[in-house]
């Protein structure tokens, strides 16, 4: 089977801008999660997705949205980009029916630089 | 204070040698994750736990329901092991979600 899948891999964008990260899990699995990654924060739990709907959600500012498409794939969107929001994005995914009790399968990552 | 505290945050080992890394959180959970992220990135779940012991190949995890802590032990070190090791938790009740430790930093030696 194929592994989580992200993309763009490398992002450079300017304050601002509004950027839309893709996430393709792992064919079967209905749950798809994001996350950010900072050297200053760590991980941080950003939503999660399962079935279309947004089941659970971190405590990030409304400018960090997203949705999910029927045959799983997410995107996660952040509007007026701040230099703060620089950081690696990881999406995983898992079958769902167990929420955060199921393996989580990671993607490799979008690393997103605000100039 | 952290929901979810590591130790040691760095750790250096001559190959071969017992590691352990340990995990202390103070929320009830549904499940502990313990994952493992390599320079560039990408992250790989080595074990999801609810309660007692797992183990794979030279990998030990433990947790301690009662104690709300948890143990990786790598075994016969080797310097592929080398890259940062992050428990995580899934709290019981509440928003379902992960809660991410800020990692251990293992390096391991020839």
């Amino acid at each position: 089977k194929a592994g989580v899948t992200q993309t763009p891999r490398y992002l450079i964008k300017t304050r601002g801008q509004q950027v839309t990260l893709s996430c393709s899990p792992i064919s079967g699995h209905r749950s798809v999660s994001w996350y950010q990654q900072t050297p200053g924060q760590g991980l941080q739990f950003l939503f999660e997705y399962f079935s279309e709907t947004q089941r659970n959600k971190g405590n990030f500012p409304g400018r960090f949205s997203g949705r999910q498409f029927s045959n799983s794939r997410s995107e996660m969107n952040v509007s007026t980009l701040e230099l703060g929001d620089s950081a690696l994005y990881l999406c995983a995914s898992s079958r769902g029916s167990r929420g955060f009790a199921d393996t989580q399968y990671f993607g490799p990552g979008t690393r997103l630089t605000v100039l | 204070k952290n929901e979810v505290e590591q130790s040691p945050q760095n750790l250096t080992a001559q190959e071969g040698e017992f590691i352990t890394i340990n995990c202390s959180y103070s929320v009830g959970i549904s499940a502990l994750h313990w994952l493992q992220q390599h320079p560039g990135g990408g992250i790989v779940s080595l074990f999801m736990l609810s309660s007692g012991k797992k183990k794979h190949g030279r990998l030990i995890a433990t947790i301690n329901i009662q104690e709300k802590h948890s143990s990786l032990h790598i075994t016969a070190s080797h310097p592929r092991d080398s890259a940062v090791y992050i428990c995580a938790v899934s709290p019981r009740g509440g928003t379902d979600k992960l809660i991410f430790g800020t990692g251990t930093r293992l390096q391991v030696f020839p």
